[in-house]
């Protein structure tokens, strides 16, 4: 699997829009994009994927750019239960696949 | 509907104890997964199941350690003769084949070997 470089920490004041980078340069093309992240004592929790169109859910947005080199996490309105570890994966979609979580970006929300 | 349960959530053990660590899948999840968790570290692959098959236990780090799924639903770790080095929190994570290959994480039992 690709490696991922994701800043350590970073500050977002609440009901801003918290903007999460991570960058892939060596992402291949059957890769896909995953950002997990995990709240404090508590176990990982799926936020979104994509392979190369950007991606919205009811949590978040996901923004890949065209070469596919780096993407960016976009929680549109943070609340101060956002506050997590963000991590973010790249690995094959198909097939039972474990995840490699690299340190994270850690994200504060302050009021 | 229920989630990944673990139990216990916490676990004190002198070194040189064993200990079992036990997962509860969700109901249908045909993967299983166990993941290490170091004070302060992003969670590390141990093994994985699909069904009552061990498929991959690649991460585990010693012959100390050891997992099973017998029905291919609960799974047990089971960790022999404890090391301080191996107090950690212990994730267990659960999936269906599928595109989105989704992990469904429980919350954890945390590990303090004295």
């Amino acid at each position: 699997d690709a490696k991922t470089t994701q800043p350590p920490s970073m500050d977002c004041a609440e009901g801003r829009a918290a903007n999460l980078p991570c960058n892939h340069s060596t992402i291949s093309g059957n890769e896909y994009v995953y950002w997990y992240r995990q709240i404090h004592s508590q176990g990982p929790q799926y936020i979104i994927h994509g392979l190369k169109n950007n991606e919205t859910n009811e949590m978040a947005s996901l923004i890949i750019t065209e070469d596919r080199k780096s993407s960016t996490l976009i929680l549109p309105h943070a609340t101060l239960r956002d506050t997590a570890v963000y991590y973010c994966i790249v690995r094959v979609a198909q097939g039972a696949q474990k995840l490699v979580f690299g340190q994270g970006t850690r994200l504060t929300i302050n009021p | 509907g229920a989630g990944v349960s673990q139990s216990p959530r916490y676990k004190v053990a002198k070194r040189g104890q064993d200990v079992a660590l036990r997962c509860d899948p969700i109901s249908g999840h045909v993967s299983l997964f166990w993941y290490q968790q170091a004070l302060g570290q992003g969670p590390e692959f141990l093994t994985y199941f699909q069904n009552e098959a061990q498929l991959d236990k690649s991460g585990l780090p010693s012959d100390r350690f050891f997992a099973e799924r017998p029905e291919g639903s609960v799974s047990t770790l089971k960790i022999q003769r404890t090391q301080q080095e191996d107090s950690a929190v212990y994730l267990c994570a659960s999936s269906l084949p599928g595109l989105v290959n989704e992990q469904f994480f429980g919350p954890g039992t945390r590990l303090t070997v004295l």
